[in-house]
């Protein structure tokens, strides 16, 4: 089955302390993306990847890092989270960066 | 810079009833425009999009959006809801110019009413 896998789906924490939330592919899509929500404002993207090795910030990338190493995986690193990162986080991945991305669950975080 | 606009947070509608859900975007250069619906505590989906062609778009569910270059409006549209239509649903806008990255709308929940 196509499908985008995140990890964890849910995530209590408190300030300072390094976290890695995975983010898995299985379409072979080049394109790759992470996002967060909050009330009101939408989604907004963090980072994204155009392909391996290729990564560029989105539209709120402070605080945040993320590597691509190989083309399935897309991790989302938060070296020192802060309360106002609590969020819902999203992955999606598409073929190419025109075509429709498709979404994992979602990752929701919570800063302490 | 691409922007977008929802421009109803909410939209309760009775069951049965057609509804349209607004959406209009800023963009100088050509855009490809996608709907996407959220289900309570899921993920996105996507409904329908336009890349080129015809500017009336048919999608899943049997939600449609017209492109209208000149209002630069993408409307989502549905001549009859169900109650397993209620979700938020979300329009976003991307371009070749800005590396197809989406910018979003702030999304429109759609509140079924018996």
């Amino acid at each position: 089955e196509a499908q985008v896998t995140q990890n964890p789906r849910y995530l209590i924490t408190v300030t300072g302390k390094k976290l890695t939330v995975t983010c898995s592919q299985n379409m072979n899509h080049e394109y790759m993306s992470w996002y967060r929500q909050d009330p009101g404002l939408g989604l907004r993207q963090i980072y994204y990847s155009m392909n391996v090795e290729v990564t560029d910030k989105g539209d709120v990338p402070e605080g945040y890092k993320v590597s691509r190493k190989e083309k399935r995986n897309f991790p989302l690193i938060l070296e020192s989270p802060s309360p106002n990162q609590t969020s819902l986080y999203f992955c999606a991945s598409s073929l190419v960066g025109d075509q429709p991305q498709h979404f994992g669950d979602g990752t929701r975080l919570s800063i302490l | 810079a691409q922007s977008v606009t929802q421009l109803d947070s909410q939209v309760p509608v009775f069951e049965e009833a057609p509804v349209e859900l607004r959406c209009n975007y800023s963009s100088s250069v050509s855009v490809y425009l996608f709907w996407y619906v959220q289900y309570p505590n899921q993920g996105l989906q996507l409904l329908l999009k336009y890349l080129s062609g015809s500017t009336l778009v048919k999608g899943i569910n049997g939600f449609e959006a017209e492109f209208n270059k000149s209002q630069t409006s993408f409307h989502l549209r549905k001549p009859s809801v169900h109650i397993s239509d209620t979700a938020e649903y979300f329009c976003a806008v991307s371009t070749m110019d800005s590396n197809y990255q989406l910018i979003w709308g702030a999304g429109t929940k759609l509140i079924i009413k018996p």
